[in-house]
This record gives structure tokens, sequence and C-alpha cells, in this order.
């Protein structure tokens, strides 16, 4: 099974930071990742898809890169609307296994 | 926009069953693969179980195989989940999410439920 591995698991930022998320699959994935972003009491949205593509209505502060095994979520200038947790998924084989979540606070 | 409407959680005893149902809506149900994926109070996700469009392909996580039985009903555009033996680590809200596309692989999760909670207790 392909296990996968966000860092950090949690951190703080100001409104404006550039923050950068990263998840690291235990086996090459090629380019099969996903990230969501989670609210509270809310369903997860996919923000990124496919290591690289911006989802429809995703702001393009959001970006996605990687292939392999090696993956980074970045956002570039950090907005209210963003804190939230967010997870890597991988969809290359099953399990379909998400990250741990990477909580974004505000400091 | 597609709707995913997850119902039949609640309390159980511990190796007892339940049937989750998710009744879906706006979008062609047989063109695409469905997930279940559960979350346990204050934790991460955990995907549980997929099924293909047609029904014909179904997948597990270690976790539930041989316990959990995933199905769906294409003429009712609803999709299952039987949970037997439960144990009290399956307590959690279970939510079904759409894929892309028919194929369970290589796509995203792209329309969500909001959930039914499961809650395994004596």
């Amino acid at each position: 099974d392909i296990q996968m591995t966000q860092s950090p698991s949690s951190l703080s930022a100001s409104v404006g930071d550039r923050v950068t998320i990263t998840c690291r699959a235990s086996q090459s994935i090629y380019g099969y990742l996903n990230w969501y972003q989670q609210k509270p009491g809310k369903a997860p949205k996919v923000v990124i898809f496919a290591a690289s593509s911006l989802q429809s209505g995703v702001p393009s502060r959001f970006s996605g890169s990687g292939s392999g095994t090696d993956f980074a979520l970045t956002i570039s200038s950090l907005q209210p609307e963003d804190f939230a947790t967010y997870y890597c998924q991988q969809s290359y084989s099953t399990p379909l296994a998400f990250g741990q979540g990477t909580r974004v606070e505000i400091k | 926009e597609v709707q995913l409407l997850e119902s039949g959680g609640g309390l159980v005893q511990p190796g007892g069953s339940l049937r989750l149902s998710c009744a879906a809506s706006e979008f062609t149900f047989d063109n695409y693969a469905l997930s279940w994926v559960r979350q346990a109070p204050g934790k991460g996700l955990e995907w549980v179980s997929a099924i293909s469009g047609s029904g014909g392909s179904t997948y597990y996580a270690v976790s539930v195989e041989g316990r959990f039985t995933i199905s769906r009903d294409n003429s009712k555009n609803t999709l299952f989940l039987q949970l037997d033996s439960l144990r009290a680590e399956d307590t959690a809200v279970y939510s079904c999410a759409k894929h892309q596309g028919f194929s369970v692989f290589k796509g995203r999760l792209d329309s969500w439920g909001q959930g039914t909670l499961v809650t395994v207790s004596s």
C-alpha cells in the first residue's frame, strides 16, 4: 500500500504570507496527486488535481507542483478564507490514501 | 449542481450492523465512480471504499475489508455501504464522494456529501 506523509502537521501564518505544504508518497504515484481544503464542519473541496492543475473556481494564489514521490501545495499570499486543513490524496492505486492533514492557523 | 445526501447513520453496539445510503442527483449517476470516506471526531480523512460506475469493480481499505460492503443501485441513483461487525474505531462521519470519471483511479473526488455520523458504543 502507498503511504502519504504530509508536513508540517500544522503551521501558523499571517495574512499575506507565502505558505508551502509538502506531501511525500512511499512510492511513485507519477502525477496522480490531489489536494483538498477542509473547513470546520464542512465537506472537503478539491483545490489542486493531477499535482498541478487548478480546480475551476479556486483562486490562482493556489498552486501545486511535483511528480513521482514529492509534491507541494503553495499559497502565494494567504488570505483569511484560506485558514483551513489541507489534505493530499493519491489516486494512482487503492487504497486511495490521504495524508494526515496540515492545519493552517492564523498567527 | 451535484447533490449527494447521506443517511442511515446512528448509534450501534460493537458487533452490530448498519446500512448507509447516499442519494445522488444532478449528474448521470452510472457514468461516475463513487467512494466512501470517513472522518473520526477530530481526526483526518480516511478513504474507506470505492466502486466503479458500473458497479463491477469494488475496492476497500484494509481496515474494513471483509466487514464492509459497497454497492450501488444505478436505477435509483443510490450508493450504499453495509457496515457489519462494527468496532469502536469505526466511529466517524461517513461521507460519499463522486469521482471525476467512470474509473476509481487517476482522478479526483470532485463532489462530496455532508456525511452521516456512525457511533459504535455500548
